[in-house]
């Protein structure tokens, strides 16, 4: 049963049109992630937060926004979305200790934008 | 720029057959290597969390190696089965402040 939730898992939208993906999870760990994959293509991390209040931006350049009011939720917001924005999107988070522990992944979005 | 190869890309393999593939990454710093398995429509799953050199975990049929001294790490699956089918994917890390440097994946596929 997962514990790192993501909605929606496909979503086909119009250029210019914003969008949140939402990331929830029940494990109380501080450290979440987002990452964009294109098929084929190495994970790529474009946002992350290490606790509350607390967000940067990753290696990849994105023009995708995110925020971390409480401690299980960490939604990214694309405020014009463009068909470069296809892609898949996944959200993680870890506990204590990055690389001491694996990361546990949500589903993923598939982002389609026409 | 760090790079994590992995090779092959994609591995076609009769069901039953053991099969090996390879994760390299820089052998300069090292602090932990991550192995994952993505099955289709599903998330990620982490496999391993390996950190001393001459490590080996295993899994059921699965096991990893690591050689950091070399840079690489060995996945080996044994008598694979067609739930094997899926995309192994490592990442290194080299610090413990740093972030996860990903491979681009090998889509392993069973062959009943």
């Amino acid at each position: 049963e997962a514990d790192i939730y993501q909605t929606p898992r496909y979503l086909v939208i119009g250029t210019g049109k914003k969008i949140t993906l939402e990331c929830s999870q029940t494990m109380g760990h501080d450290k979440m992630y987002w990452y964009q994959q294109d098929p084929g293509m190495e994970l790529h991390l474009i946002h992350y937060s290490y606790g509350v209040n607390s967000t940067e931006k990753g290696d990849l350049s994105s023009e995708s926004t995110v925020s971390r009011i409480r401690t299980e939720h960490f939604p990214l917001t694309l405020e014009s979305a463009r068909p470069s924005h296809t892609s898949q999107y996944l959200c993680a988070s870890s506990a204590p200790g990055t690389g001491d522990y694996g990361y546990t992944f949500g589903s993923g979005t598939r982002l389609t934008v026409v | 720029i760090l790079n994590v190869e992995q090779s092959p890309q994609s591995l076609h393999v009769q069901e039953g057959d053991s099969t090996n593939f390879t994760c390299s990454f820089p052998s300069s710093n090292f602090y932990a290597l991550h192995w994952y398995r993505w099955e289709t429509a599903k998330s990620p799953e982490a496999l391993f969390v390996m950190t001393l050199n001459g490590d080996e975990k295993k899994k059921g049929r699965i096991s990893a190696t690591l050689n950091t001294k070399e840079g690489y790490s060995y996945l080996y699956i044994k008598g694979s089965q067609p739930e094997d089918s899926a995309t192994y994917l490592c990442a290194f890390i080299l610090d413990s402040n740093y972030q996860l440097i990903w491979g681009a994946g090998t889509k392993l596929i069973i062959k009943p």
